[in-house]
């Protein structure tokens, strides 16, 4: 079975703060995905990733930055935690092959900004 | 551009009843994916099915059935008997873009909120 674990499933943090969450998968998938979720808004793409080192600005990159460094690992930087960035955050992997599309998901981190 | 239209916001059901959320989709592309995802209260988005364009077979797994008809650019989602367990959100999702490096992008709609009550 596909695992992607996130390393936090509730955060709170200050406005300024600089925030780090962190994404893990086990099952060597090349591309990697951080989406965020907001009511009414479904989830939207914020950035992602097709192999090590490499980054793609999604949907709604602003606010927002990423590092890869392992084939594992994508993690989502906040520079400084505004409060609209209070929301769910959710990552996710997937094969790059045909026929490979299926995205798996973590279980998300509620970020809380005050 | 791709659109997904879950127009469903909210659907309240008892239990053992059945229960069609629907799923409405735009794309200009004629290869392209479905996905149906199912978020239970845990927060998880549980991947249930994937469709490509080029199969219309209905599909059924237990007590879920998807109808896929591209005349209408609908891929609806039928629980039979519906359980108290099958109470969350659900998302249908469209990939038809081809990400940089391979991949697809998902186009998610703003999900139904199915709740089953005893």
């Amino acid at each position: 079975d596909v695992k992607v674990t996130q390393s936090s499933r509730y955060l709170v943090k200050r406005t300024g703060e600089k925030v780090f969450l962190e994404c893990v998968q086990d099952m060597d998938h090349e591309n990697m995905f951080w989406y965020r979720q907001d009511p009414g808004l479904g989830l939207r793409l914020i950035y992602f990733s097709y192999d090590v080192k490499m980054k793609e600005k999604g949907d709604i990159p602003e606010g927002y930055s990423v590092s890869r460094e392992k084939k594992e690992r994508f993690s989502l930087i906040l520079e400084s935690a505004s409060t609209n960035q209070t929301s769910m955050y959710l990552c996710a992997s997937s094969s790059r092959g045909v026929g490979q599309e299926t995205q798996y998901f973590g279980p998300g981190t509620r970020l809380l900004v005050l | 551009a791709q659109k997904v239209t879950q127009a469903q916001t909210e659907i309240s059901v008892v239990e053992k009843e059945d229960v069609t959320l629907d799923c409405v989709y735009e794309t200009r592309d004629t290869t392209y994916y479905l996905f149906w995802y199912k978020q239970p209260p845990s927060g998880e988005l549980v991947f249930l099915i994937r469709r490509n364009s080029f199969d219309e077979q209905n599909e059924i797994s237990g007590r879920y059935s998807w109808n896929f008809q591209k005349s209408t650019s609908s891929f609806n989602f039928t629980i039979t008997a519906s359980q108290v367990v099958d109470s969350a959100v659900y998302f249908c999702a469209l990939s038809d873009d081809i990400l940089t490096g391979g991949g697809n992008k998902l186009t998610f709609g703003t999900g139904t909120q199915l709740k089953v009550e005893l």
